[in-house]
């Protein structure tokens, strides 16, 4: 089956850290762009970061650049978010996508929530 | 970064009802502008593709037209199962940006 499965997410404090994944199966995971999307709760979707099938070029939203790190594992077939100085604004579902040449996000995976507070 | 700006950002309408939904965009994308349907609670699931092309097994109902800055989602003849929000996204660059979303609900 084709799919994307995310882990890693969970209840941080103010400026903790979190590493989120992503597995991915049913497709050659190496032979595309993968994106991270969140979603804070009752708003809408936020493109956050996106990476090559090699992991060469990385991509964030400015306002993401250098608190997360998006990498890959091809050998794993995982996708990873690192989370960095978390506020209470990155509290969301993130979710991880795989992106097709002209930047659809042709599968999704369920989610995992990110909830930053004291 | 390229700001895509959606209206309505909601709206009510009744079964069998046409709907459309505009996205306009900062700067042109070209054709490379995608519409997501998400439902509470459900992952965003892809509706139209390339501004016009209808994704496998998403009702013909469903149709978009637009090229460069505006573009537009129109539903014909609203189903229950329509209700939901509409975002679209364009993958002209990155990021690739979402519009702020359209809730359609029930009248």
């Amino acid at each position: 089956e084709v799919q994307l499965v995310e882990s890693g997410g969970g209840l941080v404090q103010p400026g903790g850290s979190l590493r989120l994944s992503c597995a991915a199966s049913g497709f050659t995971f190496s032979n595309y762009w993968m994106s991270w999307v969140r979603q804070a709760p009752g708003k809408g979707l936020e493109w956050v970061a996106n990476t090559q099938q090699d992991g060469s070029k990385k991509y964030y939203v400015d306002s993401m650049k250098g608190r997360f790190t998006i990498s890959r594992d091809n050998a794993k077939n995982s996708l990873y978010l690192q989370l960095n100085s978390l506020t209470a604004e990155d509290t969301a579902v993130y979710h991880c996508a795989r992106e097709v040449p002209t930047g659809l996000l042709d599968l999704w995976g369920q989610g995992t929530l990110v909830t930053v507070s004291p | 970064d390229i700001q895509m700006t959606q209206s309505p950002s909601s709206l009510s309408a009744s079964v069998g009802d046409r709907v459309t939904i505009t996205c306009r965009a900062s700067q042109a994308v070209s054709s490379y502008l995608n519409w997501y349907q998400q439902k509470p609670g459900e992952v965003p699931k892809v509706l139209i593709y390339d501004a016009s092309s209808l994704q496998s097994g998403v009702p013909s109902r469903f149709s978009g037209s637009g090229s460069g800055t505006d573009f537009t989602l129109t539903i014909s003849g609203l189903q229950p199962e329509d209700f939901a929000t509409y975002y679209c996204q364009q993958g002209y660059t990155t990021p690739g940006t979402f519009g702020g979303g359209t809730k359609v609900e029930i009248k």
